[in-house]
């Protein structure tokens, strides 16, 4: 069956823009996770929903950064007033409640 | 708070060898590790996990020993393949707080023909 997916593959902006990245979760996983990856780094949780909430959003840096999950399947990651910081790949997973993380290719972000 | 880190950042084997990668944790109430590989320009894939209960794991060419004692894992690829070049990591999940996984910096695994 189909994996996580996520567009775009890659998203290049300059510094102050706003940017929207989307993850299409396996179906049927009631998780899914954000996590961010630095050049020759582990990724780094960012936010985890359990449904439609936010279960825990602990790892958002501050607050340009937003996800939502509306209707418990799609997730969008927003990202306000752009920083070259925050060029990165930012994964996206999902999981059954409990389960294995199954992870998307990840969206590379330049911010220029 | 918690952390996993690799020993070696970098390791390059001949093909046809068996590889090891390192991995030490720092809380000792970690319980579930989960190692990925990452290709390039991919996500990470899930390869084994193995739970505190046990002290080895096998799949299929790849073994997960798990020392609580001095809390270190690894991670044994035998007969080690060119398509088994990649950046490995070994992960652990925060406790009681929904899973979100805690990942080391990764051993890069550079395969010789």
């Amino acid at each position: 069956g189909a994996g996580v997916s996520q567009t775009p593959s890659n998203k290049v902006t300059e510094k102050g823009k706003y940017v929207e990245l989307r993850c299409d979760p396996i179906s049927g996983h009631t998780a899914l996770y954000w996590y961010r990856q630095s050049l020759g780094q582990g990724p780094e949780f960012l936010i985890y929903f359990q449904g439609t909430g936010a279960a825990d959003d602990s790892g958002l840096p501050n607050d340009r950064f937003f996800a939502v999950r509306p209707e418990g399947s799609v997730s969008t990651l927003k990202i306000q007033r752009t920083e070259r910081g925050d060029s990165a790949v930012y994964l996206c997973a999902s999981s059954l409640a409990g389960g294995k993380q199954y992870f998307g290719p990840g969206t590379r972000l330049t911010v220029t | 708070g918690e952390s996993v880190g690799l020993h070696l950042p970098t390791l390059s084997v001949q093909e046809g060898d068996n590889s090891i990668i390192n991995c030490a944790y720092s809380n000792s109430a970690s319980d579930y590790f989960i190692w990925y590989k990452q290709e390039s320009g991919k996500g990470p894939q899930f390869i084994i996990d193995i739970r505190s209960n046990m002290d080895k794991r096998q799949g299929q060419r790849v073994t997960v020993l798990l020392n609580k004692t001095v809390k270190h894992l690894s991670l044994q690829i035998a007969a080690t393949q060119p398509g088994d070049s990649a950046v490995y990591f070994c992960a652990t999940p925060t406790r009681n707080q929904g899973g979100k996984l805690i990942f080391g910096q990764g051993t890069e695994l550079s395969v010789k023909p």
